[in-house]
Parts: structure tokens; C-alpha cells; sequence
């Protein structure tokens, strides 16, 4: 069975850090790009950063990038965010996803790909 | 950056069909997914490459892109497809595009 947990979730003071997993099962981890994705409360879905399944390729979304660090460690099949300066409007719903990205030759074409397993997320809240 | 415009709600009576738009610029040229989430949920693939169905979604929901607009079909809705929508696409500018998300209200 195909499955995401996430766990590391909590409350943190802004200016904290914390560092969210996320446990991948039922699949080749290492065949997949996987997605951090976060709601804020009563806000849309926001990518937050993706890694490909290698780790070689990584990309952050601006307002995230240099505070979030994502990896992967395929011995654990488990994805991370590293969070670091976190400020209010980080609280919010993370989601790890799988995304199905075609990679032919070692070219990959994101522009098909998709995410078709979602965890069931964790729940960051920075307040003080 | 690339953006994705979606209206904020959509009503639709039980047993009417439901469509829901996605507009970006020259949106024709790429491929959209639709993501079905219902409230304390986590997100569900409805739609991708424009017009697939993940296997267990029902042939009621379907997907069109062309021009500037990509839209999501439910036929025959009912109240199990009460839920928030939402489009998203890849972009070389920004590689996650997400629409701001259709509430579908089954009156």
C-alpha cells in the first residue's frame, strides 16, 4: 500500500526552527521527485519545495527559499524540511506529496508531472 | 511569475453540471492538474494532463484545456463533490503553479 506519514509538526516561537519527515512505504522512493505542499488556514495550496529523486535537483518557492532546506534519504525512504526563521505566516497544514515526474535519457518533463499520493500532513503553528 | 486564476465559489443544484475555470496565459500550451479537497482532508488527483483520470475517479469529472482556459467538468453532480478545487500547473518561472482554489457548493 502506497503510503505518506508526516510527523514533526508543532508549535514553534517565531524566529524557531523545526524540522518536519515524512515517511514514504508501498513504493520505490528513490524512482520519484517528492513535494513539500502547505495550506494556511482558510488560504489555498502553496508549493513549498521539491527534490528529485536522486536529490541532485531542488527547487524552493521565493518565500522559502534560504530559510527551508529539503533532502531525502533513501536508505529511510523519507523525505525532510528543515525549517529555520520561521515567522507567523509559516503557520500552516504541510502536505508531503509524491509527484509523478517522466524522466527519459535523464531528461525529465515536469511539465506533465502531478502528484498523485498526498500524506495526511502536520500541523506547524508559530506563535509566541 | 506565472499565475493561475480561479473564480472563488461555484454553486451547483444536485444532478447539474458543475464547471469550474482555470485561466493563465497561453494556459493552452501546458498541462493542468485539478486536485479535489475536502475540508480536514488531504488533497486527491482528480485530473491530470489536462483530461486523465486516476483510476477510482468516476467518469462524471473530466478536464478541458485550450487557449487561455482549462476547465473542470462534474456531471451529474452530487453532494460527495462539495469541495474545494484546485488547478495547478508547471512553469519554468515559477516549476508549482497553483490556481487559488474553487469552492463547489451542491445547493
Amino acid at each position: 500500500q502506497v503510503q505518506l506519514v508526516e510527523s514533526g509538526g508543532g508549535l514553534v516561537k517565531p524566529g524557531g526552527s523545526l524540522r518536519l519527515s515524512c515517511a514514504a512505504s508501498g513504493f520505490i522512493f528513490s524512482d520519484y521527485y517528492m513535494i513539500w505542499i502547505r495550506q494556511a488556514p482558510g488560504k489555498g495550496l502553496e508549493w513549498v519545495s521539491y527534490i528529485s529523486g536522486s536529490g541532485n535537483t531542488i527547487y524552493y518557492a521565493d518565500s522559502m527559499r534560504g530559510r527551508f532546506t529539503i533532502s531525502r534519504d533513501s536508505a529511510k525512504t523519507s523525505l525532510y524540511l528543515q525549517m529555520n526563521s520561521l515567522r507567523a505566516d509559516d503557520s500552516a497544514v504541510y502536505y508531503c506529496a509524491r509527484a509523478y515526474i517522466l524522466c527519459t535519457n535523464g531528461v525529465c518533463f515536469h511539465e506533465k508531472g502531478y502528484m498523485d499520493v498526498w500524506g495526511n500532513g502536520t500541523t506547524v503553528t508559530v506563535s509566541s | 511569475s506565472y499565475a493561475l486564476t480561479q473564480p472563488p465559489s461555484v454553486s451547483v443544484s444536485p444532478g447539474q453540471t458543475a464547471s469550474i475555470t482555470c485561466s493563465g496565459d497561453k494556459l493552452g500550451d501546458k498541462y493542468i492538474c485539478w486536485y479535489q479537497k475536502k475540508a480536514g482532508q488531504s488533497p486527491v488527483l482528480v485530473i491530470y494532463e489536462d483530461s486523465q483520470r486516476p483510476s477510482g475517479i468516476p467518469e462524471r469529472i473530466s478536464g478541458s484545456n485550450s487557449g487561455n482556459t482549462a476547465t473542470l467538468t462534474i456531471s451529474g453532480t452530487q453532494a460527495m463533490d462539495e469541495a474545494d478545487y484546485y488547478c495547478q500547473a508547471w512553469d519554468s518561472s515559477t516549476p508549482v503553479v497553483f490556481g487559488g482554489g474553487t469552492k463547489l457548493t451542491v445547493l
